[in-house]
């Protein structure tokens, strides 16, 4: 049974820089979800795809964060020019559609100093 | 605007006995509920869920109650053991699509 994989699984960065991170779902799950976490918060939602549609995306993605899922398997998000602010666990999960995110990946951590 | 609310930030019990985990609402379109399980550096886990159409949803040691009048759910997690020891989130679920977390509880279960 392969879970949801994040790679990296952790990434420093200096501020300005471009970050780009991959999650591998579970195979067969169709939807793909972003999310990500700071200290003492839950998962904010950041986006989610169905198969290789993006269907919403949060009004905290700002211009510098693109996420693609090409062939609707793995996906990739990009954040661009980096800020101190972006530092977080980005964590990606995945689900068969209508049953919430089942799976979640280790996350990657991200800081930017 | 935080929509789902989880307003204990820890919770300690003895092992054995039960755990009640709460997760507050406001926004009446949800129509999913699930908990997730998150220990230190790992991804959030799965645990249980329920339909906004039904009250009580039970699995093994964990049962889900959720009260759509009150807008309130909880966790009730029954004998509690050592390994409970987690951060738990409540999610709810918009549009049959995106999840809506709380701040998470952290449990800790002492021998």
């Amino acid at each position: 049974d392969t879970g949801v994989s994040q790679n990296p699984r952790h990434k420093i960065t200096k501020r300005g820089q471009n970050v780009t991170f991959r999650c591998d779902p579970i195979s067969e799950h169709n939807r793909l979800y972003w999310y990500r976490q700071t200290l003492g918060q839950g998962p904010e939602f950041l986006t989610y795809f169905q198969n290789e549609a993006q269907l919403e995306k949060s009004r905290l993605l700002s211009d510098r964060f693109s996420a693609e899922r090409p062939k609707g398997s793995f996906s990739t998000l990009e954040i661009q020019r980096t800020e101190q602010g972006d530092s977080a666990m980005y964590l990606c999960a995945s689900s068969p559609m209508g049953q919430g995110a089942r799976g979640f990946g280790p996350g990657t951590r991200l800081t930017v100093t | 605007d935080q929509q789902v609310k989880q307003n204990s930030p820890s919770l300690s019990v003895q092992e054995g006995r039960i755990s009640i985990l709460n997760c507050d609402y406001t926004n009446s379109m949800f129509d999913y509920f699930l908990w997730y399980k998150k220990y230190p550096a790992e991804g959030p886990t799965f645990l249980i869920s329920i339909s906004s159409i039904k009250d009580k949803n039970e699995d093994g040691r964990f049962t889900v109650f959720l009260n759509k009048s009150a807008k309130h759910l909880s966790l009730h997690i029954v004998p509690s053991q050592p390994g409970d020891s987690a951060v738990y989130f409540c999610a709810a679920r918009l549009n049959g699509g995106k999840l809506i977390f709380g701040q998470g509880t952290e449990l800790s279960v002492k021998p």
